[in-house]
């Protein structure tokens, strides 16, 4: 069974660049979702993909984005980079429909900081 | 909208003693409860989680939480501490089990030798 994994590990940008962040979920999962967690602070949900659509979204602007393709791997993407997105990005992926609690397994994240 | 409270940022218990680290949650609907923990440098694993079984739930490295309804709350316990315990937990609330998961600010849990 393949785990959640996450690229980059590490990255540092600029203010008003664009960064993509890349997600591959576990194994037989058809759900991502993505969570910034800044530094000393509690994971927040950015939002969820589910079937290649949005599927609910928190208290985040536009310019964060995402895609979820066909095998349910996902992009996050970040526009106009703010001092403030500096966090660690986490991906999460579960099993929609699959009758349980939906439980989240986490990759170790992409930590990004902006310059 | 839901929410978890989490009472204490930094908790710091002896090797050995009882470890209690305290959530409190909101939610107009019988939530979804978790227990996750992070390691330094990686992502979250699950605990345990509550969902609308057993009141007493035993998850994982002898780690259990008892939901209380009348409290609102969904505490975190184990007898005795470790020093492999160090690490980050946060309490989590979920409307079901299709819904987006929410998570408290955290409590580090340090192990004093």
């Amino acid at each position: 069974e393949t785990g959640v994994t996450q690229s980059p590990t590490h990255l540092i940008k600029t203010r008003g660049q664009q960064v993509t962040l890349r997600c591959s979920s576990q194994s037989g999962h058809n759900t991502v979702s993505w969570y910034q967690q800044a530094l000393g602070q509690g994971p927040q949900f950015i939002f969820q993909y589910y079937r290649e659509e949005e599927n609910g979204r928190g208290n985040f602007p536009p310019r964060f984005s995402g895609l979820q393709f066909p095998n349910y791997s996902s992009e996050l993407n970040v526009n106009a980079l703010e001092l403030d997105d500096s966090a660690l990005y986490l991906c999460a992926s579960s099993l929609r429909g699959g009758g349980d609690t939906g439980e989240l397994f986490f990759g170790e994240g992409s930590r990004l900081t902006v310059l | 909208a839901q929410s978890v409270t989490q009472l204490g940022s930094h908790v710091s218990v002896s090797e050995g003693a009882l470890v209690l680290l305290r959530c409190n949650y909101s939610s107009s609907v019988p939530p979804y409860l978790f227990w996750y923990v992070q390691y330094p440098n990686q992502g979250l694993q699950l605990l345990l989680k509550y969902t609308s079984a057993a009141t007493l739930v035993k998850g994982i490295n002898g780690f259990e939480a008892e939901f209380k309804k009348s409290e609102t709350s969904f505490h975190l316990t184990k007898p005795s501490a470790h020093m492999s315990d160090a690490a980050e937990y946060f309490c989590a609330v979920a409307l079901g089990g299709d819904d987006k998961i929410i998570f408290g600010k955290g409590t580090r849990l340090h192990i004093l030798p």
